[in-house]
């Protein structure tokens, strides 16, 4: 059982460039999210997830894109990397209760530098 | 809009000493309340959370956090602190009847553990 799983671990992108995030989670969890930590400002939730077809966005969606296809995999594709883009992205998932994220499991995040 | 108040940015407690990290929530419905804990360079591993019943909760790691809903606060406390404990730890909150994408993380308290 290895729970969330996040690549790469560390990616370098110039400004313009696309990539993408990916994030798995093997708990079949229906609810899976997006967040960015910054220094100073917690974590902010990008996208999310309530199960395989259905997304929507959060605090701060501009400049990322999601889908998802499958219970499993959660991934998360900057359109046109910029500077403001730089942080640390985690991948969360859970079962639902009445609706709402039960008990969120976190990936162990990925570190981006936009130059 | 929910918030939540973490008022410490950076706290230093003695090895061995008790230790009480605050947070404090916006008002609002039946609030569930959760704490994470963020070790240098690792994603966040829940500590505790509090749906319903008793008031005082008991986590991993000896931590406990008590819900106080005349204060709005749900204060993390632990009786004697382990140079292990100096981590990021993070307070969230989310509300009965809130959307899917209601998990609000405050900006987090840096505690540091001094031999």
């Amino acid at each position: 059982n290895a729970g969330v799983t996040q690549t790469p671990k560390f990616q370098v992108l110039k400004t313009g460039q696309s990539m993408t995030l990916q994030c798995a989670q093997d708990m079949n969890h229906e609810y899976m999210s997006w967040y960015r930590q910054d220094p100073g400002m917690g974590l902010r939730l990008i996208h999310y997830s309530v199960g395989a077809g259905i997304t929507d966005q959060g605090e701060v969606p501009n400049g990322y894109n999601v889908s998802r296809s499958t219970t499993e995999d959660f991934p998360l594709r900057l359109l046109s990397a910029a500077p403001s883009q730089t942080s640390v992205y985690f991948c969360a998932s859970s079962f639902l209760w009445t609706g709402l994220p039960y008990e969120q499991y976190f990936g162990p995040g990925t570190r981006l530098t936009v130059t | 809009a929910q918030s939540v108040t973490q008022p410490d940015i950076h706290i230093t407690v003695s090895e061995g000493a008790s230790l009480e990290l605050r947070c404090n929530y916006s008002y609002g419905a039946t609030p569930y309340l959760f704490w994470y804990v963020q070790s240098p360079g690792q994603g966040l591993q829940l500590l505790l959370k509090y749906f319903s019943g008793d008031t005082l909760v008991q986590g991993i790691k000896g931590f406990e956090a008590e819900f106080k809903r005349s204060q709005s606060s749900f204060n993390l406390r632990k009786p004697s602190v382990h140079w292990s404990d100096a981590a990021e730890y993070f307070c969230a909150v989310m509300y009965s009847g809130g959307g899917a994408d209601g998990l609000t993380f405050g900006k987090g308290t840096h505690l540091i553990i001094q031999p």
